[in-house]
């Protein structure tokens, strides 16, 4: 079936490096795509999102992009702090709205 | 705090017994959704509503699980005999049509 998938399950970072969350999705129909961060017990909170019609979009600190052609997304985050240490997740949806999540991956800040 | 509030946080109880979840969307979201979370697991969907019409549920949406947005303001969940794979966080999140769905903090509910 088609799924959004992460492509490593942790990645550990220098604080003070950039870090750069992939993710995979399949599902062509898609057009909008959400990255979410997750602390532990706590509900998944918005970080940013991007649209098809785009491939790059910024935020503070942190940067999506959006390959269609090869269905990859990525976030990327600049001097990344321990207060990033969380689990991050991409998300996609259609026309139906709701949202596919991929399983999740754990970025750990080194001090 | 104008964010999405859920209500319990925890709940533990028993197999068998039924349980009801509230949450509380964002001032003026029109949309409202109820996903499940597994340790280790991204969130899955399970409904959503636009204002009180429900729009869509889950194959996971078995016919123990019922929700309700009476009055396109707060919902309800409510799971009915609770079985112990009922285990899990259940979030909620709301958006406006079309835009970034923002979630709760999850009630988590445990099935002894």
């Amino acid at each position: 079936g088609e799924s959004v998938g992460l492509h490593l399950p942790t990645l550990s970072v220098q604080e003070g490096d950039n870090s750069i969350i992939n993710c995979a999705y399949s599902n062509s129909a898609s057009d909008y795509f959400i990255w979410y961060k997750q602390e532990s017990g706590k509900g998944p909170q918005f970080i940013i999102d991007i649209r098809s019609n785009m491939d790059k979009r910024q935020g503070q600190r942190v940067t999506v992009l959006l390959n269609k052609t090869v269905k990859h997304l990525s976030l990327q985050i600049a001097a990344t702090q321990p207060g990033d240490s969380a689990v991050y997740f991409c998300a996609e949806t259609g026309a139906n709205s709701k949202l596919t999540f991929g399983k999740g991956i754990t970025l750990s800040v080194r001090p | 705090d104008t964010g999405v509030s859920q209500d319990p946080r925890h709940k533990i109880t028993k197999r068998g017994q039924n349980v009801t979840f509230r949450c509380d969307p964002i001032s003026e979201h029109n949309r409202l959704y109820w996903y499940r979370q597994t340790l280790g697991q991204g969130p899955e969907f399970l409904t959503y509503f636009q204002n009180e019409a429900q729009l869509e549920k889950s194959r996971l949406l078995s016919d123990r699980f019922s929700a309700e947005r009476p009055k396109g303001s707060f919902s309800t969940l409510e799971i009915q005999r609770t079985e112990q794979g009922d285990s899990a966080m259940y979030l909620c999140a709301s958006s406006l049509t079309d835009t970034s769905q923002y979630f709760g903090p999850g009630t988590r509910l445990l099935v002894l």
